[in-house]
Formats: structure tokens, C-alpha cells, sequence
């Protein structure tokens, strides 16, 4: 079974500071990594997502992810963050022979707050 | 395109009662999902769907059903609800026929048992 672990649950940063959200996973096979955010009391939306090639991925608003297969993470960036960027964060991870099938493991979140 | 909503958005129930929450989806995708989110625990599957008129269970399915009688729809049934229960329930799906599968959530279901 796989599963996904966040370092961190809760983040407070000032505005413009630089962000790093950790992420690693479990799983022997090849897998499909997403960064999905919550703002508050929405419902989640993809920031980004990893399938294959350039380990380097960027998604919306600023944010990017490197994929380090030898570490098996997936850690989150923003070079500045804002005080809209203030949600929660979820990793997840799905194989990628279950073709999705199998739905999504979650993290257990990191809650981020930006301070103005 | 509406995307994917779920219906009621809160609800309150009293242990015991039964409950039935609608997803509905006009992606015409054809895997479907039911999580719960509690506080530190993240999402975590209940059940989910490959197709029409199938269903699988995922990591925490007990105390639910779920049935898939329509492509677009996604049925899960509480049928006595219990305190333990209490979450936001969310619907996701998605089209695998790509091969990239990328997850769409539906607004979520608060749902309170007392």
C-alpha cells in the first residue's frame, strides 16, 4: 500500500518569504504525484501535478514542484507567497498502472498561514 | 459545464438516522469517488467506482454504501449514521481513458452526526 507523508502541519510565514512544503511517499512502482490546495471553505483545486518527464513542474499562482524519484519526494515551492496563498495544502499520490483506478492517497495536510 | 456538485451541502443528523449524498458529474467521466476529511487526517477514500453499475471499497468503507446505477451520478448511503461520522464528504472523478488521471472535486458535504 502506499502512503504519502507531510512534514509539515502547520506553516506561518510572513508575506513575500519563500516557501517549501516537504512531501515523500511510499510506493515501489512508478506513480502520479499531485499538489491539490483548500482555501477556505472551498473545495480542493489542483495547484499542480507530476506524470513524467522534466522532474521540475509548475502549476498555478506561482507554485512549482521538483520530483526527486531517488528520494521519492515531491516537495512544493513558491518564491514569495502571499497572503491569498493562505490554505490548507495536501500531497497525493496514485500508481500509475492503477491508472487512477485506485483513487488517491492523501496526506494529512499542511495548513499554511500568511501573515501581512 | 457544472463540473462536479454534491448534494446536500450540510446536513444534521441525529445517531441512527439513515442519509443518502448525492454526486452528480457532466464530464461524462467514468471513474468516480467518495472521500471523507477529518481534521489531521487528510482525505481518505470510502469507495469509489470504475464504471457504471460497479463499485470497490477503499481504505474506510464501513458504515457506507455507495451505488453507481448512472455514469453521472455517485450514490453514497449512510444507512445508521453514527458520531463517528461526522466529516466533510467529498466527490471526485475522473476520466482515466488519457492515461493521465487528474482527480475533480466536487464543493464537499458537511455533514454533522449528533
Amino acid at each position: 500500500a502506499q502512503s504519502v507523508s507531510q512534514h509539515n502541519h502547520h506553516v506561518i510565514l510572513s508575506e513575500a518569504a519563500s516557501l517549501e512544503l516537504g512531501c515523500n511517499y511510499s510506493y515501489g512502482g512508478t506513480v502520479n504525484l499531485f499538489w491539490y490546495v483548500q482555501y477556505p471553505g472551498q473545495h480542493l483545486q489542483l495547484l499542480l501535478k507530476y506524470f513524467s518527464g522534466d522532474p521540475l513542474v509548475k502549476g498555478i499562482k506561482g507554485f512549482e514542484a521538483e520530483f526527486i524519484k531517488s528520494k521519492f519526494s515531491f516537495n512544493l515551492r513558491k518564491p514569495s507567497v502571499q497572503w491569498s496563498d493562505t490554505a490548507e495544502y495536501f500531497c497525493a499520490v496514485t500508481s500509475y498502472s492503477g491508472g487512477g483506478a485506485d483513487g488517491l492517497t492523501f496526506g494529512k495536510g499542511t495548513h499554511l498561514i500568511i501573515q501581512p | 459545464n457544472a463540473g462536479v456538485t454534491q448534494t446536500p451541502k450540510f446536513r444534521v443528523l441525529k445517531t441512527g438516522q439513515s442519509m443518502t449524498l448525492l454526486c452528480a458529474q457532466d464530464m461524462n467521466h467514468e471513474y468516480m469517488y467518495w472521500y471523507r476529511q477529518d481534521p489531521g487526517m487528510g482525505l481518505r477514500l470510502i469507495h469509489y467506482s470504475v464504471g457504471e453499475g460497479t463499485t470497490a471499497k477503499g481504505e474506510v468503507p464501513d458504515g457506507y454504501n455507495v451505488s453507481r446505477l448512472k455514469k453521472q451520478n455517485f450514490l453514497l448511503g449512510l444507512e445508521s449514521a453514527a458520531p463517528s461520522q461526522t466529516s466533510v464528504y467529498f466527490c471526485a472523478s475522473t476520466d482515466p481513458s488519457s492515461g493521465r488521471e487528474t482527480q475533480y472535486f466536487g464543493p464537499g458535504t458537511r455533514l454533522l452526526v449528533l
